[in-house]
């Protein structure tokens, strides 16, 4: 099974540079995420979205876009990457009911120069 | 504002031994917490989900409670091994703003010694 599948694995940007990482799932889920781990922190919650067409902000969305054109794709874009953006990016799965588990995808290592 | 936190921020054991970890959250309206296991440059594997209706979860050597009113839980480990050396990461699920969202800890980085 593949799960929660995110491309690239490491990516290097200049400041300025955009990019967009990808995200896709086979699991049928609804609802998707885009978090983010800085060293030493919680993930923080990027945007979200709750089915094909609909998506929301979360905590930190300032400079990040996302579309869901498919229910198996949640694509996070950067614009106009900033050193701030230097990061590990999780995106993650669940089906649209109470008291299930969220999947995770292996993560992108984005850095900013 | 919903925070978790997570003691110790480090742990070292030998190997064998039994321990705890520990999460606190300040929500105690919490549809269910999950512990995550996050081996380094890697993703998130999910270990244990406890509703909020239910006390303890068990898988294999572990076993993860769960004390709503106190906003508190534990992932207990049996037995360590060299192999349990990861982050361990706890996250409550509400059902806010954020459809679902996780609040994330900052984990509990754990070695097992040989």
């Amino acid at each position: 099974n593949a799960g929660v599948t995110q491309t690239p694995k490491f990516r290097i940007l200049k400041i300025g540079q955009s990019m967009t990482l990808q995200c896709t799932q086979d699991m049928n889920h609804n609802y998707m995420y885009w978090y983010r781990q800085d060293p030493g922190m919680g993930l923080k919650l990027i945007y979200y979205s709750v089915g094909a067409g609909i998506t929301d902000k979360g905590e930190v969305p300032n400079g990040y876009n996302v579309s869901r054109s498919t229910t198996e794709d949640f694509p996070l874009r950067l614009e106009l990457a900033a050193p701030s953006q230097t990061s590990v990016y999780f995106c993650a799965s669940r089906v649209d009911r109470p008291n299930t588990e969220a999947f995770f995808g292996q993560g992108t290592r984005l850095t900013v120069v | 504002k919903q925070e978790v936190t997570q003691i110790p921020a480090a742990l070292s054991v030998p190997e064998g031994e039994n321990l705890v970890l520990n999460c606190s959250f300040t929500d105690s309206a919490i549809y269910n917490l999950q512990w995550f296991r996050q081996d380094p440059g890697k993703g998130l594997t999910s270990l244990l989900l406890i509703q909020s209706s239910q006390r303890e979860q068990t898988s294999g050597r572990l076993n993860a409670s769960l004390d709503k009113s106190s906003g508190r839980s534990t992932l207990y480990i049996a037995a360590s091994q060299p192999g349990d050396s990861a982050t361990y990461l706890c996250a409550f699920m509400n059902y806010g703003g954020s459809q679902g969202n996780l609040i994330f800890g900052k984990g509990t980085k754990l070695s097992v010694k040989p």
